[in-house]
């Protein structure tokens, strides 16, 4: 597996709380993508990034913002959280270099709960 | 926006027997790729198709790009008890570093 990591694996937390998900990364891919995983719907892209402070919005980036100040750290916030927002987020990274196209590669995951 | 559909959305099958999900763009796609996640874990990348009519084997594994670049399907021949899980397709361009991914199909197989 490639080396991502996501931290926490679980949190539960309050409506209207501010939550932080950290991705990490030791592979220097150039590419990071948050994604939300909710039964029926697949995976549904957040936000991405393109390289250090490079950000774009995915489908579903309303509340929710990213920040990418290095290359192998991507954060993902929550500035008030709804239990809407309850869901599993999966950081994932990618070359996108000429040969390597749009092969991403998926962290463990985060479960969390919004109460 | 590009859309990305999946059929069926479950298929559940006899050890032994073969699986097919298909995949389906409304726009031309310049790649496509495949991924698995089983129950409770993380997609995994299979494979990555790029040129018209291409097709790939892994084991029992066959996948297919179609001619138009707009339809995909993957092929399961005589399935195990360890094919279980959701498959997922995605497809990409190769500018805008982005994928979109279909809802999946989950598999499951009784021994």
């Amino acid at each position: 597996d490639a080396g991502i990591t996501q931290s926490p694996r679980h949190k539960v937390t309050e409506t209207g709380t501010p939550v932080t998900l950290r991705c990490h990364q030791t592979e220097n891919h150039r590419y990071m993508y948050w994604y939300r995983q909710d039964p029926g719907h697949g995976l549904r892209l957040i936000h991405y990034s393109y390289g250090v402070k490079d950000t774009d919005k995915g489908e579903v980036s309303d509340g929710y913002s990213v920040s990418r100040s290095k290359t192998e750290d991507f954060l993902l916030t929550l500035e008030s959280a709804t239990s809407s927002q309850t869901s599993v987020y999966f950081c994932a990274i990618s070359a996108l270099g000429l040969d390597s196209y749009n092969e991403q590669f998926f962290g463990p995951g985060t479960r969390l709960t919004v109460l | 926006g590009q859309q990305v559909m999946q059929i069926p959305q479950y298929q559940h099958v006899q050890e032994g027997e073969d699986f097919t999900t298909y995949c389906n763009s409304s726009t031309t796609l310049s790649n496509i790729q495949w991924y698995k996640q089983r129950p409770g874990g993380h997609p995994v990348f299979l494979i990555q198709l790029v040129k018209s009519g291409e097709v790939k084997k892994q084991k029992r594994l066959t996948f297919q790009f179609g001619e138009a670049k707009k339809n995909s399907s993957l092929h399961i021949t005589a399935t195990q008890t360890t094919d279980v899980g959701t498959y997922f397709c995605a497809g990409g361009n190769t500018n805008a570093g982005k994928s979109t991914f279909g809802d999946g199909t989950t598999l499951t197989v009784k021994p």
